[in-house]
């Protein structure tokens, strides 16, 4: 059955320092997002991407996030300059051909800043 | 906000019975999913339920919507310890993204 990948599982950085979180989504689906989830929290949502641009947004997304499609296949989160708080577990999602589909999540990566 | 919210936080139960969550939210949706996470692990889909639907089963799990009164259940039957999680609803405005409740911790006792 395909699923959601994610790489890496686990990332230590140091805080200020960028991190590139890598996801491959179902080959057919259209839609990715990126959720997060602080420890002991609720999942939440950070962006949604379709048709190579962000679909939607939510407050957390500033300007230290950011995403791509780089290729046919990985989508990307990037954190510019990692900031304590953004120590979480990151799960790419994808879904597809409709937006209104189940979402399918990855693993996740769990990111510690330092 | 437009976010799930289950009902009870934690239930425990002996193997073999049946578990049952509820979860309520707040403006109208386009569909509601449910979703596992075992500990500090990934999301696992379980079922999605559209707004047009009133109830879904798939193997051991029922999901009954209630549109009237913004809220849905899941029953699990016949629990196992493999079903020890934690158990989301999320729902799906038509926006693009899920919102997701706090989750339903359940323990199963073997």
């Amino acid at each position: 059955e395909p699923e959601v990948t994610q790489t890496p599982s686990h990332q230590v950085t140091q805080m200020g320092q960028e991190v590139i979180l890598r996801c491959v989504p179902i080959s057919n689906h259209l839609y990715f997002y990126w959720y997060r989830q602080i420890l002991g929290q609720k999942v939440e949502f950070l962006v949604s991407f379709y048709n190579n641009e962000i679909s939607e947004k939510s407050e957390i997304f500033d300007d230290q996030f950011s995403v791509e499609r780089p290729d046919g296949s990985n989508f990307t989160l990037k954190i510019r300059s990692t900031k304590l708080e953004d120590s979480a577990m990151y799960f790419c999602a994808s879904s597809g051909p409709r937006a209104e589909e189940t979402q399918y999540f990855g693993p996740g990566t769990r990111l510690l800043v330092l | 906000s437009q976010q799930g919210e289950e009902d009870p936080q934690a239930l425990s139960i002996q193997e073999g019975e049946n578990a049952t969550m509820n979860c309520s939210y707040k403006t109208s949706i386009n569909n509601l999913q449910w979703y596992r996470q075992n500990s500090g692990r990934g999301l696992v889909h379980l079922i999605l339920i559209r707004s047009n639907e009133r109830e879904k089963h798939s193997g051991r799990l029922r999901v009954t919507l209630d549109t009237s009164k913004k809220s849905s259940s899941l029953l699990i039957t016949a629990s196992r310890a493999a079903d020890t999680a934690s158990y989301f609803c999320a729902t799906d405005t038509n926006d693009y993204k899920l919102s997701f409740g706090a989750g339903t911790t359940v323990t199963v006792r073997a």
